[in-house]
């Protein structure tokens, strides 16, 4: 069965620190897909980023770094220089056999105050 | 702005009314999702469809029934709701049959009285 686990439940930063929200996940499965969503206060979902099991390439986007080691069952992520419009709901997501169902995290609240 | 519109953005009804949800995207995606998320929980699958045809049911209590009738079009018909029932109902798309990188309305809040 698929699990994935998001440790940290809240983080508080000051603005321009640097932060990273970890993401531990399972599967039995050898093609899957990893995904970071963000909810702001406002609720809507935001689509981040989608990584498959074979990419193990870390990315970066402006401010936002992936990180995703299948060795250790991870894909943490790390804003840098975070900003005040950082602060949401971060959810590390996966899917695996059949691809349709997305299995979400508990969700990291990152609080950054100015 | 979102490209998935969902409306209304905010219902309340009490439990023997019958409302529903719509949700539309014209972005050409074959695959669309209805998910549940209580307030602090992460989003819950409820319903997949993919080239309009039901494809995942979450084992969804029947008091919510789902109906695509085209491409660009999904709703949510609810029946008889109970009080836990009460959450938001977020829409999603994708471009492919992959469950991830949907692209997300901004959610109806539901309040069942």
């Amino acid at each position: 069965a698929q699990k994935v686990t998001q440790a940290q439940t809240e983080i508080s930063v000051v603005e321009k620190e640097d932060v990273t929200l970890d993401c531990v996940y399972e599967t039995r499965d050898t093609t899957y897909y990893l995904f970071w969503y963000k909810q702001p206060p406002s609720g809507e979902l935001v689509f981040l980023i989608r990584r498959n099991s074979f990419d193990e390439q870390n990315e970066i986007s402006g401010r936002y770094s992936w990180n995703f080691q299948k060795s250790t069952s991870s894909f943490n992520f790390t804003i840098t220089a975070s900003q005040v419009v950082d602060s949401a709901v971060y959810f590390c997501a996966l899917t695996e056999t059949g691809f349709q169902k997305l299995v979400f995290g508990t969700g990291t609240r990152l609080l950054v105050s100015p | 702005d979102t490209e998935v519109t969902q409306t209304p953005k905010h219902l309340v009804m009490g439990m023997t009314n019958k409302k529903s949800l719509k949700c539309e995207q014209h972005m050409g995606h074959r695959a669309m999702y209805w998910y549940k998320q209580k307030a602090k929980k992460p989003p819950e699958l409820m319903f997949v469809y993919s080239y309009e045809k039901l494809s995942i049911n979450e084992s969804v209590p029947s008091r919510f029934s789902p109906e695509c009738p085209n491409s660009s079009l999904l709703n949510l018909h609810l029946h008889a709701l109970q009080p836990e029932d009460s959450a938001l109902y977020l829409c999603a798309s994708s471009q492919d049959v992959i469950g991830g990188g949907a692209h997300f309305g901004d959610g109806t809040r539901l309040s069942i009285l």
